[in-house]
């Protein structure tokens, strides 16, 4: 089975300074992890994807997560926050092996960013 | 990048009667579609995994008899909520794995809006 928690449901940031959205999770099996942002009232975007390559994983919009197997954390990063950036952020986990598992999302953080 | 389409984006019925949304993959065969639904501001709570040709597997606590899935094909699946009532009214999103082997995301439609009176 596998779980995901977000730690903060709503982060607040200056505009041009660092955004760090914590995702830790829980998984019987290697996992698979995504970070998906939604914006008001719209379908969910995939930033970007961990599928056991490489540890520190590029996403778009200058996004990037770095899984840690020994903390099992993958927390989501950008070097310097837009005001764009202003949206919900989904931590997910999957197993990944089959056509059915299931994807599991964490509860969300908000993320504000202050001009 | 695969599409998912959603139909309708936004529906407003009375109380008792069904509605019946759509989530068809343009551009690729989807042996597994999901359903979602999330509340205003909570998280995608998954409702139910529809297979192709098979019946839907249901998430602990959804009713299966109220939350009608079909997946009749590769590219459609279909959820009908019956008598609805106004705490059915949420955002329910799908999404839809691609067949293609090593394929490890789901592309998420982009929702469907229900209002209940």
């Amino acid at each position: 089975a596998q779980s995901v928690t977000q730690l903060g449901s709503h982060v607040s940031v200056s505009e041009g300074a660092l955004v760090l959205l914590r995702c830790n999770y829980s998984s019987s099996v290697p996992p698979y992890l995504f970070w998906y942002v939604q914006y008001p009232n719209q379908g969910l975007q995939l930033l970007l994807k961990y599928t056991s390559a490489a540890t520190l994983v590029k996403g778009i919009n200058g996004f990037e997560a770095e899984f840690k197997k020994s903390e099992t954390s993958f927390h989501l990063t950008k070097p310097s926050a837009h005001m764009s950036d202003a949206a919900e952020y989904f931590c997910a986990v999957s197993g990944g092996r089959t056509s059915y598992d299931k994807v599991i999302f964490g509860p969300g953080t908000s993320l504000s960013v202050i001009p | 990048g695969a599409v998912v389409s959603q139909h309708p984006s936004r529906v407003i019925c009375k109380s008792g009667t069904s509605v019946k949304i759509e989530c068809r993959s343009l551009d690729f065969q989807a042996t597994t579609m999901f359903w979602y639904r999330q509340f205003p501001k909570q998280s995608l709570m998954l409702m139910a995994t529809s297979n192709e040709g098979s019946k839907a597997t249901y998430e602990q606590g959804v009713e299966k008899d109220k939350f009608l899935i079909n997946h009749a094909s590769l590219t459609l699946s279909t959820l009908t909520v019956t008598s609805a009532h106004p705490e059915d009214s949420s955002f329910y999103i799908c999404s839809a794995r691609d067949r293609a082997g090593g394929r490890y995301e789901q592309f998420f439609g982009p929702g469907t809006r229900l209002t209940v009176l």
